[in-house]
């Protein structure tokens, strides 16, 4: 079965860069039928895509974050990495990280990781 | 960007009751729209995928239907585990887009 398993600090200071890590395991980031996207949800509101990447690097990344938001894959090490960059209090979520294959929905989910932007 | 609408934002019903929940789009999206199912502290369960195909392991009670702007959730015969709350989303472009919930509550 799948596993998909967020990782970084919990805790990013404002106007700092927030990184997490999604490691696959049992199964290939490589693959060609799929993406791998992450999606934030503040507490106790709705999702939100962040953006999706290709195991060849190729990213989409939503318009109202690009400017701030890199996505990264490592084959190597089947993982993919999301940066933020000059954070504010509006960026405190839970940030998942997920599989997405073609257009048809992200199919699984790591368990999510709260990520709270504070001093 | 399209904007998804569900309604209702909240519902209380019954275990056993037949539910339905709407989601639209703000421009026609085809049948590539998604629901999933979260529960409090969970991640998000895809239930449902392009409008009207059951992911697999989830039960027959769900079902989805509708092409272009508008789409429906069903659940047929509510049981316990159902409560929670609920999300579409399109898959038709860049960005995706969810809808912003719909709170399944025990009557």
């Amino acid at each position: 079965q799948l596993q998909l398993q967020e990782s970084g600090p919990g805790l990013v200071k404002p106007s700092e860069t927030l990184s997490l890590t999604c490691t696959v395991s049992s199964g290939s980031i490589s693959s060609s039928s799929y993406y791998w996207g992450w999606i934030r949800q503040p507490p106790g509101k709705g999702l939100e895509w962040i953006g999706n990447i290709y195991y060849s690097g190729s990213s989409y990344y939503n318009p109202s974050l690009k400017s701030r938001v890199t996505i990264s894959v490592d084959t190597s090490k089947n993982q993919f990495s999301l940066k933020l960059s000059s954070v504010s209090a509006a960026d405190t979520a839970v940030y998942y990280c997920a599989r997405l294959e073609g257009a048809t929905g992200f199919d699984y989910w790591g368990q999510g990781t709260l990520v709270t932007v504070s001093s | 960007d399209i904007q998804m609408t569900q309604s209702p934002s909240s519902v209380s019903a019954s275990v056993g009751d037949r539910v339905t929940i709407t989601c639209r789009a703000s421009q026609g999206i085809s049948n590539w729209l998604a629901w999933y199912q979260q529960k409090p502290g969970k991640a998000p369960k895809l239930l449902i995928y392009a409008a009207s195909s059951l992911q697999t392991g989830v039960p027959s009670r769900f079902s989805g239907s509708g092409s272009g702007t508008d789409f429906t959730l069903t659940i047929s015969s509510l049981q316990p585990e159902d409560f929670a709350t609920y999300y579409c989303q399109q898959a038709n472009s860049f960005p995706y887009t969810f809808g912003q919930g719909t709170k399944l509550e025990i009557k």
